[in-house]
């Protein structure tokens, strides 16, 4: 049982440089979520989709895009990275919206120099 | 005032004590309550989850939500070192799990 899978799981990147961080589940999910954890900040949602063909900006969207490719995949880039995009990067995905029963991938650990 | 608070200890506690973690909100609306635990390194998992007031157990654990006074607790029994984590609470109002607002986590230690 995969659940949610995160990929890469650490990345060092230059001030300026692009990626994409990919995130896949195979729960059947309607709901896909990107949040974002720094130390003394908790879990900060980025953007989410609540299904295949919408997306919407969360707490901290700016310096994001995301793409939701497909019903399984939920992908985030950064366009421009920035020192202040340093953070651990988690992929949720959720079966029924409103409840916060939220299902996590093991994280994607970022460094932005 | 933020919106959901909690102590981030860190709390160290020896094997087989009773563990209570708590959590205290301003919001009202807010209707589902959950508590998440997060390995070293790991992504939360869901732990235990309530809608509106009242108990649930499950096992070792014990969710408590008193919605008059906004305040959760998560009860933890005969604490194993398996149980050493970050544990957050988080709540819901209802409408969209993208509502979802987290406490920072309180890390906890269970010493052998």
């Amino acid at each position: 049982n995969a659940g949610v899978t995160q990929t890469p799981k650490f990345q060092v990147l230059k001030t300026g440089q692009s990626m994409t961080l990919q995130c896949a589940q195979d729960m059947n999910h309607n709901s896909m979520y990107w949040y974002r954890q720094d130390p003394g900040m908790g879990l900060r949602l980025i953007y989410y989709s609540a299904s295949e063909g919408t997306t919407d900006k969360g707490e901290v969207p700016n310096g994001y895009n995301v793409s939701r490719l497909n019903k399984r995949e939920f992908s985030l880039r950064l366009e421009s990275a920035a020192p202040s995009q340093t953070s651990v990067y988690f992929c949720a995905s959720s079966e029924r919206r409103g409840t916060g029963e939220l299902f996590f991938g093991e994280g994607s650990r970022l460094t932005v120099l | 005032q933020k919106e959901v608070e909690q102590d981030p200890g860190p709390l160290s506690v020896p094997e087989g004590a009773i563990v209570s973690l708590n959590c205290t909100y301003s919001n009202s609306a807010f209707q589902y309550f959950m508590w998440y635990r997060q390995y070293s390194r790991k992504g939360p998992e869901l732990l235990m989850y309530t809608y509106s007031s009242g108990n649930k157990e499950d096992g070792r654990f014990t969710a408590q939500v008193d919605k008059s006074s906004k305040y959760i607790s998560l009860f933890i029994r005969d604490s194993q070192p398996s149980d050493s984590a970050t544990y957050l609470c988080a709540m819901n109002p209802q409408g969209g799990s993208e509502k979802l607002v987290f406490g920072k986590g309180t890390k906890l230690t269970v010493n052998p």
